[in-house]
């Protein structure tokens, strides 16, 4: 079945630490997309990627990094620069069509130990 | 920037009932894209129904129907004969195009609706 890939589904982080987070998909879905949610807030935009090798940020990019070397993976690293990382991710991806829909995963639960 | 707002944080409906969840957005566009996404429980976006800003005809999906208003901005959903597996919460979502193909989604805060047995 296609789908989208989000692991681990919980993750806890120490002070100080980095932690990536997985995200894979095997639509063959060019653009993929990192948002995370607070409760009381809608998805916010990380950072998103067009096509393999390029990304852009989103609107809350400090504190994160992504790469994106092959077009089934966009991982997403929380670096330690990011001092409120307590959040729902999901991950997302579409096809490169003018309006068209996104696909989700089923999100990782990041929490500060 | 876009913005969209949604300006019920809850609300709760009978089972069977009609409800109808509201949703303004902002932009200078002409040319845009709206949808609304559920979450339920466990905590998968699921598309619920999507419209184009340049069809003036409402999208309409079995039981949910949106009411489009392009000139007031306003982008309602209305859900028919609710059921019980409707409780979630609900965003609604606004994309313009790019040159690139697709332009990345801004969201509401959500509502979250409730069905009563």
């Amino acid at each position: 079945d296609g789908g989208i890939t989000q692991s681990p589904k919980y993750l806890f982080r120490k002070e100080g630490q980095n932690v990536t987070l997985s995200c894979e998909q095997n639509l063959n879905h060019d653009a993929m997309y990192w948002y995370r949610q607070d409760p009381g807030q809608g998805l916010r935009l990380i950072y998103y990627s067009q096509i393999v090798n390029d990304f852009q940020k989103g609107d809350i990019a400090e504190g994160y990094s992504v790469s994106r070397e092959k077009k089934e993976s966009f991982p997403l690293t929380v670096t330690s620069a990011q001092k409120n990382p307590t959040a729902f991710y999901l991950c997302a991806s579409s096809i490169r069509v003018l309006g068209e829909k996104l696909f989700f995963g089923s999100g990782t639960q990041l929490s500060v130990l | 920037a876009q913005t969209v707002t949604q300006s019920q944080p809850e609300m709760s409906v009978q089972e069977a009932e009609t409800v109808t969840l509201s949703c303004t957005y902002d932009t200078s566009e002409n040319n845009y894209y709206l949808f609304w996404y559920k979450q339920p429980p466990s905590r998968q976006m699921i598309l619920v129904i999507r419209q184009e800003a340049y069809k003036q005809q409402n999208a309409t999906e079995n039981r949910f129907s949106v009411n489009f208003q392009k000139a007031a901005k306003s982008f309602s959903l209305k859900i028919s004969d609710s059921q019980l597996g409707d409780t979630a919460m609900y965003f609604c979502a606004f994309m313009k195009p790019s040159n690139f193909g697709n332009e990345k989604l801004t969201f509401g805060t959500g509502t979250r609706l409730t069905i009563i047995p």
